[in-house]
């Protein structure tokens, strides 16, 4: 696709159960991001890959939450016994490879209501 | 650790009016500054960046100024309309892990009244 594509775009869920998100990055972005976004908040960084490895996986707020990079483009990000703070809409990025840092181009992000 | 700051985190501006916001950043090394804008429902989305080899950069009714010196970035807008009303988030470019890494300010809510 031309753009950053992000699955599903709503998921409701009940408090314990576990939620994957699913990033497509635009073909041959080596870096991706994952934000989470609350309501009316700023973005909350998550984790940052560059191909299949996480360098910083430091913005993961818990045990409970795991992402993984397959083949250097789609990620999923797992949270296993969601909790009701777990609701925010998260948003996954790409950039290109380039020296000193790139454009970011962001999905529409994967609104996620725990009920 | 890195950190990028942002003010104000709402400004409210009548038609026409100029709008400014402001990031400082705290990594010497960032060398890439972009800004987004975030509308109600959807993703951030480039509005205009900026290298370190540069001090200003202008696009139509936007502009971006760098002080590498002082660490800090400005967004300015002129003649503000209602479409520019959105959050929009400043962005540094630090070095983590031997990649580069984005990091956001907290956002500025901008509301352009008629």
């Amino acid at each position: 696709g031309a753009g950053v594509s992000q699955s599903p775009s709503n998921k409701v869920t009940e408090k314990g159960k576990d939620v994957e998100l699913r990033c497509d990055p635009i073909s041959g972005h080596t870096a991706l991001y994952w934000y989470r976004q609350s309501l009316g908040q700023g973005l909350e960084f998550l984790i940052y890959f560059q191909g299949n490895s996480a360098p910083d996986k430091s913005g993961l707020p818990s045990d409970r939450f795991s992402a993984e990079r397959t083949g250097g483009s789609v990620s999923t990000l797992t949270i296993q016994r969601t909790q009701q703070e777990d609701s925010a809409v998260y948003l996954c990025a790409s950039s290109a490879p380039g020296q000193g840092g790139t454009e970011a181009f962001f999905g529409q992000g994967t609104r996620l209501t725990v009920v | 650790g890195e950190n990028v700051e942002q003010h104000p985190s709402t400004l409210s501006v009548q038609e026409g009016d100029s709008a400014v916001i402001k990031c400082t950043y705290s990594d010497s090394a960032s060398n890439y500054f972009p800004w987004y804008k975030q509308e109600l429902g959807k993703g951030p989305q480039l509005i205009i960046d900026i290298r370190s080899n540069v001090g200003e950069k202008k696009d139509q009714r936007i502009a971006v100024t760098l002080n590498k010196t002082a660490k800090h970035f400005s967004l300015h807008i002129t003649e503000t309309q209602p479409e520019d009303s959105a959050v929009y988030f400043c962005a540094a470019s630090i070095v983590s892990g031997g990649y580069n890494k984005l990091i956001f300010g907290a956002g500025t809510r901008l509301a352009v009244h008629p």
